[in-house]
């Protein structure tokens, strides 16, 4: 059993750029939720998929947009990169059914934007 | 707003001792509990869970507790051992929909 994946590991854009990230799911898993986590506070919830449909999202403006496809693995798009969108991005994929939905993370994408 | 709170960011025991780490929430709308522990470089790893309909889970050497009525949790972990060393993050989520996490609290257990 594969665990979640995401890559790249590292990333540095400038300001303007836009930015892919991408993660594979856990196998068996239907949902990915995508999460900003700045230095010394916790993870923030960007938004959810659920078998390619956005299933809820957070307080974040529409220049962050995702994708799921068929295989459940994802995509987290960032347009107009801003100073502050320098975070880590946590991938986490669940089955949405399973009781209180515990979620299994990757290990992140660090991105900076200069 | 931060609906979910860990207002100690550090906390020291020793090894073999008790370390009880603590959650407040504000958002009565919560009905599942989560705790997570991050390792440097790693994603976080789902730890202990508890439904809003229990006051108390205990798995192995974790024990979380739930006091709805202070809107409050804590995860205990007894004995403590230089293992457990990660920041601890607390999460609540409604109706297995997104999860709220707090800032996390580091903990160190000396040897």
């Amino acid at each position: 059993e594969t665990g979640v994946t995401q890559s790249p590991t590292h990333l540095i854009k400038t300001r303007g750029q836009q930015v892919t990230l991408r993660c594979s799911s856990q196998s068996g898993h239907n949902t990915v939720s995508w999460y900003q986590q700045a230095l010394g506070q916790g993870p923030q919830f960007i938004f959810q998929y659920y078998r390619e449909e956005e299933n809820g999202r957070g307080n974040f403006p529409p220049r962050f947009s995702g994708l799921q496809f068929p295989n459940y693995s994802s995509e987290l798009n960032v347009n107009a990169l801003e100073l502050d969108d320098s975070a880590l991005y946590l991938c986490a994929s669940s089955l949405l059914a399973s009781g209180g939905g515990e979620q299994f993370f990757g290990p992140g994408t660090r991105l900076t934007v200069l | 707003d931060q609906q979910v709170k860990q207002n100690s960011p550090s906390l020291s025991v020793q090894e073999g001792r008790i370390s009880i780490l603590n959650c407040d929430y504000t958002n009565s709308m919560f009905d599942y509990f989560l705790w997570y522990k991050k390792y440097p470089a790693e994603g976080p790893t789902f730890l202990i869970s508890i439904s809003s309909i229990k006051d108390k889970n205990e798995d192995g050497r974790f024990t979380v507790f739930l006091n709805k009525s202070a809107k409050h949790l804590s995860l205990h972990i007894v004995p403590s051992q230089p293992g457990d060393s990660a920041v601890y993050f607390c999460a609540a989520s409604v109706n297995a929909g997104k999860s709220t996490f707090g800032d996390g609290t580091t903990l160190t257990v000396k040897p």
